[in-house]
């Protein structure tokens, strides 16, 4: 069975500052995607970054890069010079392989950007 | 681009009775399309998996009787909730993958069903 882990507390984070979030994933496929979704309050549910178990280099999407390390089975995400609109739940998931996106979710990370 | 509509955004309906929500994907064509169910303050539950012009795929321990999925069109999946109860009041929300990606799948905005 997949298990995504987002074990950080809520976080507040200076604006124009940068900020990781964690996530360790466990799975036994070889082939798996993991994403980084942004729920603002409002509820729904935003795509920020796609990476690839085969994918050689960390996926970059504009401020939003992918930290993988795959010996490690993690997929921290960076926000660099954070904004008064990154305030939100972030969430790392899984696929279950190469075109399966049946996704399992982590609990999620608050972040607070502050002024 | 890749725009995902829910309807209704919020439903209020009594114990006993059944609610339909549906899911469009508004400017690109979805194979397949993917509730979700979401507690407050928790993370989204894989629901099912619905596929153009077949059954619908159930995650184990989802009620296939209750919760009803029928994907019509490459553009609409709805999920009915069948005889609802209090402990269906949850945030509903439908994702769908574009035709022919291999990855990339979009949200809805989500459907707030309270059940009293």
């Amino acid at each position: 069975a997949q298990k995504i882990t987002q074990t950080q507390p809520g976080m507040f984070v200076q604006e124009k500052e940068a900020v990781t979030l964690d996530c360790t994933y466990d799975t036994s496929d070889p082939s798996y995607g993991l994403f980084w979704y942004k729920q603002p309050s409002s509820g729904e549910m935003i795509f920020l970054i796609y990476q690839g178990s085969y994918d050689q280099q960390n996926a970059t999407e504009g401020r939003y890069s992918l930290n993988f390390q795959k010996a490690r089975k993690s997929a921290n995400l960076v926000i660099s010079a954070s904004q008064l609109g990154d305030s939100a739940m972030y969430f790392c998931a899984m696929s279950r392989g190469y075109g399966n996106n049946r996704l399992a979710f982590g609990k999620g990370n608050q972040v607070v950007v502050i002024p | 681009g890749a725009v995902v509509s829910q309807h209704p955004s919020r439903v209020i309906c009594k114990s006993g009775t059944s609610v339909k929500i549906e899911c469009r994907s508004l400017d690109f064509q979805a194979t397949t399309m993917f509730w979700y169910r979401q507690f407050p303050k928790q993370s989204l539950m894989l629901m099912a998996t619905s596929n153009e012009g077949s059954k619908a795929t159930y995650e184990q321990g989802v009620e296939k009787d209750k919760f009803l999925i029928n994907h019509a069109s490459l553009t609409l999946s709805t999920l009915t909730v069948t005889s609802a109860h209090p402990e269906d009041s949850s945030f509903y929300i439908c994702s769908a993958q574009i035709r022919g990606s291999n990855y990339e799948q979009y949200f809805g905005p989500g459907t707030r069903l309270t059940v009293t």
